[in-house]
């Protein structure tokens, strides 16, 4: 089953502007993790935020996690048509007997970014 | 190497054939895991290794599905006599150690015919 559920499903935003993918999750976690899917399938780690951490930066990433909310929110300021891509969450789970590092992923938000 | 290496990255193979899918992880991770990823899908969890050792085998789906990885290194998943729902990105990925960012490979598309 599928932990982390992201929201929304498809984003279509002009370049420059700002946009914002939210993650809800069910169990206790130890860290939260942002991927971003390109159109070549790769898989790239983008930002680790740990369960004790709220808010974290990379460029124009970023990341804040609300553990009494189960959610997570990703933002990218100033677009680009680079950044065209699907965004997923990833949590592990805190849970007695989880492998720790397993994964969870949700569907992941489709982010298109037009000229 | 600089990253996660799998291959093939693409197989196309009949139903009923076995398939084995290989990854070389970072160099220096201890920990490897396999992913699954059907279109429109997140990547689902398949099995676990630290160092040698399968620590977590319970998201292989059924017994055709199995994985080694006798050196503690370079790790291979094998699907004997697979079946047209076995058709999906199969993805490698390693980590420093099992609470690290973890970082995937590329992924081996496996089209079963």
């Amino acid at each position: 089953s599928q932990q982390g559920e992201e929201d929304p499903q498809a984003l279509s935003i002009q370049e420059g502007e700002n946009a914002t993918m939210n993650c809800s999750y069910k169990t206790s976690i130890n860290n939260l993790q942002w991927y971003r899917q390109n159109s070549g399938r790769g898989l790239v780690h983008l930002i680790l935020i740990r369960s004790n951490e709220r808010e974290k930066h990379s460029g124009r990433l970023r990341v804040t996690l609300d553990t009494s909310k189960k959610s997570s929110s990703l933002l990218i300021t100033a677009s680009r048509a680079a950044d065209t891509a699907s965004y997923f969450c990833a949590t592990d789970a805190r849970l007695r007997g989880s492998t720790l590092g397993r994964l969870y992923f949700g569907r992941g938000t489709q982010l298109t970014v037009w000229p | 190497g600089a990253g996660v290496s799998q291959s093939p990255r693409y197989k196309v193979t009949k139903r009923g054939q076995d398939v084995a899918l290989r990854c070389d992880p970072i160099s220096g991770h201890v920990s490897l895991y396999w992913y699954r990823q059907a279109l429109g899908q997140g990547p689902e969890f398949l099995t676990y290794f630290n160092y040698e050792a399968q620590q977590d085998k319970s998201g292989l789906p059924n017994d055709r599905f199995s994985a080694e990885r006798p050196e503690g290194s370079i790790s291979t998943l094998t699907i004997q006599r697979t079946e047209q729902r076995d058709s999906a990105m199969y993805r490698c990925a390693s980590s420093f150690s099992p609470s690290a960012t973890i970082y995937f490979g590329e992924g081996s598309w496996l089209t079963v015919v």
